[in-house]
């Protein structure tokens, strides 16, 4: 069954401006990864995040986990046209092999 | 050099044919996976491999049959094609993958498979 849920489903701004998505999931996880996704191509990890941390930086993405909302917010600050994607999280189960399973994921549009 | 690769990239097919789709992974991971990604663009786990064994195998259809014939392979089988069956198809790896192991995965390009 799907586990995250991101919103907004899309997001449009404009360059410099930063970027917020959030992902919500149901049952507990061991990880949640973001992922970036352009148009015609693979995902792209971004970050990792563990059940016991609270907060990961990497250059201008900032994500967060609050594991008592079942939710996630990834932060792109300082937005670029390069960044327009769409952005995924993947949550990692608790239990078990480990295996991804993503949200619909947010494409995000900016414009110069 | 391309860390993970799908072969082809474009695969258009009538109804009833059966198809394979190849993967293969350069970075020496211990385990390897099948997506499916649909028109609204939702990404679902098909299968995975490790060490060459099937460890997941998520509710398909068995018309789809992956074969590991290495580590670093991952081929997907698709028989008697259905209309349902267009997407893109992801490969991926990871380094880990085992029980409670933490994995970040590598992506394929995607295949795009369309049937008329």
């Amino acid at each position: 069954s799907q586990q995250g849920e991101e919103d907004p489903q899309a997001l449009s701004i404009q360059e410099g401006e930063n970027a917020t998505m959030n992902c919500s999931y149901k049952t507990s996880i061991n990880n949640l990864q973001w992922y970036r996704q352009n148009s015609g191509r693979g995902l792209v990890h971004l970050i990792l995040i563990r059940s016991n941390e609270r907060e990961k930086h990497s250059g201008r993405l900032r994500v967060t986990l609050d594991t008592s909302k079942k939710s996630s917010s990834l932060l792109i600050t300082a937005s670029r046209a390069a960044d327009t994607a769409s952005y995924f999280c993947a949550t990692d189960a608790k239990s078990g092999y480990s295996t991804l399973t993503f949200g619909k994921g947010t494409m995000l549009l900016v414009s110069p | 050099d391309t860390a993970v690769s799908q072969t082809p990239k474009y695969l258009v097919t009538q109804m009833g044919n059966d198809k394979s789709i190849k993967c293969e992974q350069n970075l020496g991971h211990d385990t390897m996976y099948w997506y499916k990604q649909d028109s609204k663009k939702f990404l679902k786990i098909m299968f995975s491999y490790n060490n060459k064994e099937l460890i997941i195998n998520e509710t398909v259809p068995n018309r789809f049959s992956p074969k590991s014939p290495d580590k670093a392979h991952l081929n997907l089988h698709i028989n008697s094609l259905e209309l349902g069956d267009s997407a893109v198809y992801f490969c991926a790896s990871s380094q880990g993958g085992g029980v409670n192991s933490y994995n970040e995965q590598f992506f394929g390009p995607g295949t795009r498979l369309t049937v008329l």
